[in-house]
């Protein structure tokens, strides 16, 4: 009975790279949110998710940053033309419920590093 | 835009000792919920408030919506090594779809 599943656990891009992460939700579960943390910080919203739709993408950088949750496989966060400010630890949640109750079950993250 | 304020940012604790923190909004929320993160995982679910007004109590955390539906309290009992993480209130109203977290209560218990 997997957990949310993420990967990769650790990136290390260069600038101007690309850096794509997925997340694999709970069995069952159709809704996908994506936060960022930053050292010694807390989880900041960037993207909300259900199946093959965006719900709400208004934490996300308009620039360089996409979502997407297809109807088949992962969950992809995508950052192109990574800069070192893009360094920090990205979690997945999921979720099962049509209501936004805030029961969300998150990954283990994917640090991303940018040299 | 929404934020949810927590305090303290850190505590330092004595094994034994009972823990309290708490979150604050200037905006009203539907639903409260404490979450734990321990060192490099994801945050753990340990409470959910529905209602205002609502105590809730899960082993040796209690947590409450305040009336207003603008703050919340988490409680420890009698904290243990197990305890040491960072608290986290995060808050979801039916006008947005996003969960909005607090930026964390990091519990620390002194040898």
């Amino acid at each position: 009975n997997a957990g949310v599943m993420q990967n990769p656990r650790h990136l290390v891009r260069r600038r101007g790279q690309e850096a794509r992460l997925r997340c694999s939700p709970m069995k069952g579960h159709s809704h996908v949110y994506w936060y960022r943390q930053l050292p010694e910080e807390g989880l900041k919203f960037m993207v909300y998710l259900q199946k093959e739709n965006i719900i709400d993408e208004s934490g996300m950088p308009k620039e360089r940053f996409s979502a997407e949750f297809p109807k088949e496989g992962p969950s992809i966060l995508r950052i192109q033309q990574v800069v070192r400010g893009d360094s920090a630890a990205y979690f997945c949640a999921s979720s099962p419920r049509q209501e936004n109750t805030g029961e969300l079950f998150f990954g283990e993250g994917s640090r991303l590093t940018v040299l | 835009g929404q934020q949810l304020n927590q305090s303290p940012q850190s505590m330092f604790i004595q094994e034994g000792e009972d823990v309290s923190m708490n979150c604050t909004s200037s905006s009203i929320f539907n639903t409260w919920l404490w979450y734990k993160q321990d060192p490099g995982e994801g945050p753990v679910l340990l409470i959910a408030l529905y209602k205002a007004g609502e105590l809730t109590s899960n082993g040796r955390l209690t947590a409450q919506f305040g009336i207003t539906r603008k703050d919340s309290f988490l409680n420890i009992s009698a904290s243990i090594p197990s305890d040491v993480g960072i608290y986290f209130c995060a808050g979801g109203s039916s006008s947005a779809s996003k969960i909005i977290f607090g930026s964390g209560t990091r519990l620390s218990i002194r040898p």
